[in-house]
C-alpha cells in the first residue's frame, strides 16, 4: 500500500507552562513503560519509566501516569523551558518480551 | 562511563550495495538492540542481542542481519540496499538479561541510500 508518512502530533506551550503529552499504546499485556526525548540529531534519551503495577511516577519536573483500563500513558511536564523542545516518545514492553514498541511521538515546542 | 557509540555516524551508499553499522555498548551491558528510525514509520525494532545470541527479532527482511561479539559490541549489516533504507539506526544497549530497564541509545548513523 502506499506509503503515508506519519504526522506528529504537535504541542506548542509558552516557557513557564505545565506540559501534557499523551500516548496510547496498543497491547493490554505491556507492563512497563518509559519516556523518551529525542533531541535533533540525536538518540532518544530516557527521561522516566514506569510499571504496571504503579499508575503514577514523578520525577524532577516529570509525571508519569498510566491508565491501564484505557491503556492511555501521559508525560506532564511542570514549568517547561526552550530546552525542553524536542520529540518525546512513549515506549511499552511486556516483561516476556525483550523489543519495545514506541509511539509515533509528539513534537513540542516550547515559545520563549 | 562513556555512552553507546555508533559509528560511522553519516555515510551515503547505492543501491545494491551493502553496510555494515557498528555498535559499542556502555561498559558492563550485555544486551543490544538495534532500531530503525524514518519519518514514514517511527522508531521500529530491528534485532536484540544478549550475551552473542539473538534473542528476537522485528518484521524485516532477511537482508538485515546483526551479530554480537563476546566483548558485546554488535554489527549490524544490511545487504543489497534499496532506497527505502533510507533511515537513522540506533543502537540501544541494557545491562540485564531482564526485559525491564531502560535502553541507552546511541546518536545513530545515519543512512542514505542513492
Amino acid at each position: 500500500g502506499e506509503n503515508v508518512g506519519l504526522h506528529l502530533p504537535t504541542l506548542s506551550v509558552q516557557e513557564g507552562d505545565n506540559s501534557i503529552i499523551n500516548c496510547a499504546y496498543s497491547n493490554s499485556a505491556s507492563d512497563y513503560f518509559i519516556w523518551y526525548k529525542q533531541e535533533s540529531g540525536k538518540g532518544p534519551q530516557f527521561i522516566i519509566d514506569i510499571r504496571s503495577n504503579m499508575d503514577k511516577r514523578q520525577g524532577q519536573r516529570v509525571t508519569v501516569l498510566l491508565n491501564k483500563t484505557v491503556k492511555h500513558l501521559s508525560l506532564q511536564i511542570a514549568a517547561t523551558q526552550p530546552g525542553d523542545s524536542a520529540v518525546y516518545f512513549c515506549a511499552e514492553n511486556m516483561n516476556t518480551g525483550n523489543q519495545f514498541y514506541f509511539g509515533t511521538g509528539t513534537s513540542l515546542t516550547v515559545i520563549p | 562511563k562513556a555512552g553507546v557509540t555508533q559509528t560511522p555516524r553519516y555515510l551515503i551508499k547505492t543501491r545494491g550495495q551493502q553496510v555494515t553499522l557498528s555498535c559499542s555498548p556502555i561498559s558492563g551491558h550485555r544486551s543490544v538492540s538495534w532500531y530503525q528510525q524514518t519519518p514514514g514509520q517511527g522508531l521500529q525494532f530491528l534485532f536484540e542481542y544478549f550475551s552473542e545470541t539473538q534473542r528476537n527479532k522485528g518484521n524485516f527482511p532477511g537482508r538485515f542481519s546483526g551479530r554480537q561479539f563476546s566483548n558485546s559490541r554488535s554489527e549490524m549489516n544490511v545487504s543489497t540496499l534499496e532506497l527505502g533504507d533510507s533511515a537513522l539506526y540506533l543502537c540501544a544497549s541494557r545491562e540485564g538479561s531482564m526485559a525491564t530497564g531502560e535502553l541507552f541509545f546511541g546518536e545513530g548513523s545515519r543512512l542514505t541510500v542513492l
